[in-house]
C-alpha cells in the first residue's frame, strides 16, 4: 500500500496568494483528517470526514481555510487569501474502523507552506 | 473535553539504556484508545503503540512497552535498549471509538552514544 500521499510536500506563496493541499487517502479507509503542527500550538485538527462528510469543521481557523471531500479517494485543504501565520506542516491522515488496524490514523508525509 | 499532557518537554538518554516518557490524560469516558505517536525529524508521524482502554494487559511493540494505570489516567512509553535511531518528538493520543485524536504538546527525546 502506498500509504496516505499529499502533494505538494513544500509549497511556498505570497501574503494574499490561494493555496491548495492535497490528499488521496489510504484506499479502503473511510474517515479523513486535516492537521496543522506549528511550534506554538503543535499540533491541531482542522477537519474530519466520515464517508466524505464533514464531521467536525471546529478547528478550521476562518473562513479563509476550506475544505473538501469530492470522493472517498481524494481530499483539498484551501487557504484563500493567504497570510504569513499560516505557515505550518499540514498533515493529512486517514482511518478505517475495521479490520486489525481499526481506529488508526496513519499520517501522510506532510506539507510544508511557507507564506512570505 | 479531554485533555492530555506530557510534563516533560525533553529527555535524553544513553545509548542502550531505558528510558520512560510520561502522559496523563482526561477524560469522563470509560472506553477510549490511547496511542504513542513518534516524530523523528523527517517530520512523519508514526505509530509507535496503541492500548485499548478496556483492555487490562499492558500492550508492547518490541523495544516499546507502555504502562497503563487507567484509575490514574496515567499511559507512560517505556523505551528499553534505547537506540540512536529513537531520536525523536513522541506524542501520546487519545480518542474514542471513530472521534478525532487529542495530542499532548510532545517530548523530544535525544538518544546520545
Amino acid at each position: 500500500d502506498a500509504g496516505v500521499i499529499q502533494s505538494p510536500r513544500h509549497e511556498v506563496t505570497e501574503m494574499g496568494q490561494e493555496v491548495t493541499l492535497r490528499c488521496k487517502p489510504i484506499s479502503g479507509h473511510n474517515s479523513l483528517f486535516w492537521y496543522r503542527q506549528t511550534m506554538m500550538r503543535g499540533l491541531e485538527l482542522l477537519i474530519y470526514f466520515n464517508n466524505n462528510v464533514p464531521i467536525d469543521d471546529s478547528g478550521m481557523p476562518e473562513d479563509r481555510f476550506s475544505a473538501k471531500m469530492p470522493n472517498a479517494s481524494f481530499s483539498t485543504l484551501k487557504i484563500q487569501p493567504s497570510e504569513p501565520r499560516d505557515s505550518a506542516v499540514y498533515f493529512c491522515a486517514s482511518r478505517t474502523l475495521a479490520g486489525p488496524y481499526y481506529n488508526e490514523q496513519f499520517f501522510g508525509p506532510g506539507t510544508r507552506l511557507t507564506v512570505l | 473535553a479531554q485533555t492530555v499532557t506530557q510534563s516533560q518537554p525533553e529527555m535524553s538518554v544513553q545509548e542502550a539504556e531505558t528510558v520512560t516518557l510520561s502522559c496523563t490524560y482526561d477524560t469522563s469516558e470509560n472506553n477510549y484508545y490511547l496511542f504513542w505517536y513518534k516524530q523523528p525529524p523527517s517530520r512523519q508521524m508514526i505509530l509507535v503503540i496503541r492500548q485499548e482502554a478496556y483492555k487490562q494487559q499492558n500492550a508492547t511493540e518490541n523495544r516499546f512497552s507502555v504502562n497503563f494505570q487507567k484509575a490514574a489516567k496515567s499511559f507512560s512509553l517505556k523505551i528499553s535498549d534505547s537506540q540512536l535511531g529513537d531520536t525523536a518528538m513522541y506524542f501520546c493520543a487519545f480518542t474514542k471509538w471513530g472521534n478525532k485524536l487529542v495530542f499532548g504538546a510532545g517530548t523530544i527525546l535525544r538518544v546520545k552514544s
